[in-house]
């Protein structure tokens, strides 16, 4: 069965890096799109980014540009986000979800990584 | 970049009853790249529907949506207990982002 299953929670200060991870299984890693979703407390879901696991091409949203950097690892069938320079409005659950085509609805989603930004 | 608006913000309504829920884009969406999800409280978000219209594997036939243009609907025939959550909907094929509506929370009156 599909299953992205995404690394612990962490806390960090103000200014420092965070590392993510999307480990995927029951499907070829390869053939489908991998996002991030993020979503602060009480608030809705903010689409961050898309990465092509296959050739590792990515595209980040706009207001995210030169903070973030989506990687995968073929060999273990894992995407990564990190986030850097981070500030408390960057305190969220972040979630990786598939996508077959880079155009189609995120049908499988990890459980959710909570990122706590705090002095 | 496509805004999606949702609305209302929050419906209370009963076990039972019918549940209607709008999502309004700034500038036309392919129907194809409309998609709706639900959310409860500590959870990922679930797809329901996908392509407007069509339901995501196991998705009871109470869920519909409808709609096309600037003006999509998502539809609960007979409320369940279950089904008191946050939906969203998502524009999904219009680069250089994917966007969501800001949700719609369903509550029990």
């Amino acid at each position: 069965q599909v299953q992205l299953v995404q690394s612990g929670a962490e806390v960090k200060k103000p200014g420092a890096s965070v590392k993510v991870s999307c480990k995927a299984s029951g499907y070829t890693f390869t053939s489908y799109y991998m996002h991030w979703v993020r979503q602060a407390p009480g608030q809705g879901l903010e689409w961050m980014g898309i990465i092509n696991p296959s050739g590792g091409s990515t595209t980040y949203a706009q207001e995210l540009q030169g903070r973030v950097t989506m990687t995968r690892d073929t060999s273990t069938s894992t995407v990564y986000l990190e986030l850097s320079s981070l500030a408390s409005e960057d305190t969220a659950v972040y979630y990786c979800a598939r996508d077959y085509t880079g155009y189609d609805p995120f049908d499988f989603w990890g459980q959710g990584t909570l990122v706590t930004v705090s002095s | 970049e496509i805004v999606l608006t949702q609305s209302p913000g929050t419906l209370s309504l009963s076990p039972g009853d019918r549940a209607t829920l709008s999502c309004r884009a700034s500038q036309s969406v392919s129907s194809s790249y409309l998609a709706w999800y639900q959310q409860k409280p500590g959870q990922a978000p679930r797809l329901l529907i996908y392509g407007a219209s069509s339901r995501a594997t196991g998705i009871p036939d109470r869920f519909s949506g409808s709609g096309s243009g600037t003006d999509f609907t998502l539809t609960i025939s007979r409320l369940e207990p279950e089904d008191f959550a946050v939906y969203y909907c998502q524009q999904c094929g219009s680069s250089p982002g994917w966007t969501f509506g800001q949700g719609t929370k369903v509550e029990i009156k």
